[in-house]
């Protein structure tokens, strides 16, 4: 079973810090890299798919870079708001193995 | 909106009983998973469906079964449920051009 860690477990920040958090997944055989967003008492959503080394995708204020030979992607918050507040998941996948997800990193964005 | 149900949404029953929840797709997806999400676990792998009557393990398939006879449907059986499987599940259905997977809205199944 692929092993994909993720960290901080849990992060508080104020309204208006930045922050990001780290998915690290084993490099060999990679295929590709997954990010979800998941609010609490709804589906986890998907936020960006990434295949490539190098890859950065942006979705507003939230943007994902991808390191396929150190096997890591960082999840970038901008000026975080309230309704960022959310469970980010990201899952990879290797060869022809299904996705794979870390335990998730919590984020509490304070007023 | 990928046109995925779960049935039941939620459901108590008890130990020794068997369960089936259903997961129903409407834009002919080939691709279908069922997860469960824990506590300190996050989304783990039950099965998963790769087309009509093909379909393999996850990392927790023990005391669960699938099956897949049409496209659109995808069941979870629990022959005989167990307090360890009181959990939220959810199924999800793979988007053929970008590989992200869409989920339902999860059943909550409690086993006492």
């Amino acid at each position: 079973i692929l092993n994909v860690e993720q960290s901080p477990q849990s992060l508080h920040v104020q309204e208006g810090d930045s922050t990001n958090f780290t998915c690290s997944f084993p490099s060999s055989n990679f295929y590709a890299l997954h990010w979800y967003r998941w609010e609490t008492a709804k589906s986890p959503e998907a936020l960006f798919v990434m295949t490539l080394n190098g890859d950065e995708k942006k979705k507003g204020r939230i943007s994902a870079t991808l390191n396929t030979k150190e096997g890591y992607s960082y999840l970038y918050i901008k000026g975080s708001q309230p309704e960022d507040s959310a469970t980010y998941l990201c899952a990879a996948r290797s060869g022809n193995t299904p996705l794979v997800f870390g335990k998730g990193t919590r984020l509490s964005v304070i007023a | 909106d990928a046109g995925i149900t779960q049935s039941p949404r939620h459901k108590v029953t008890e130990t020794g009983t068997p369960v089936t929840l259903r997961c129903h797709q409407t834009e002919n997806h080939r691709y279908m998973y069922w997860y469960r999400q824990d506590p300190g676990h996050g989304l783990r792998l039950i099965h998963y469906s790769y087309g009509v009557k093909d379909t393999d393990k996850g990392e927790v398939s023990d005391g669960y079964s699938v099956s897949r006879s049409k496209t659109e449907d995808f069941l979870l059986t629990l022959e005989s449920a167990t307090s360890s499987q009181t959990s939220v599940y959810f199924c999800a259905i793979k988007q053929g051009n970008t590989g992200e997977l869409f989920f339902g809205e999860g059943s909550r199944l409690t086993v006492l």
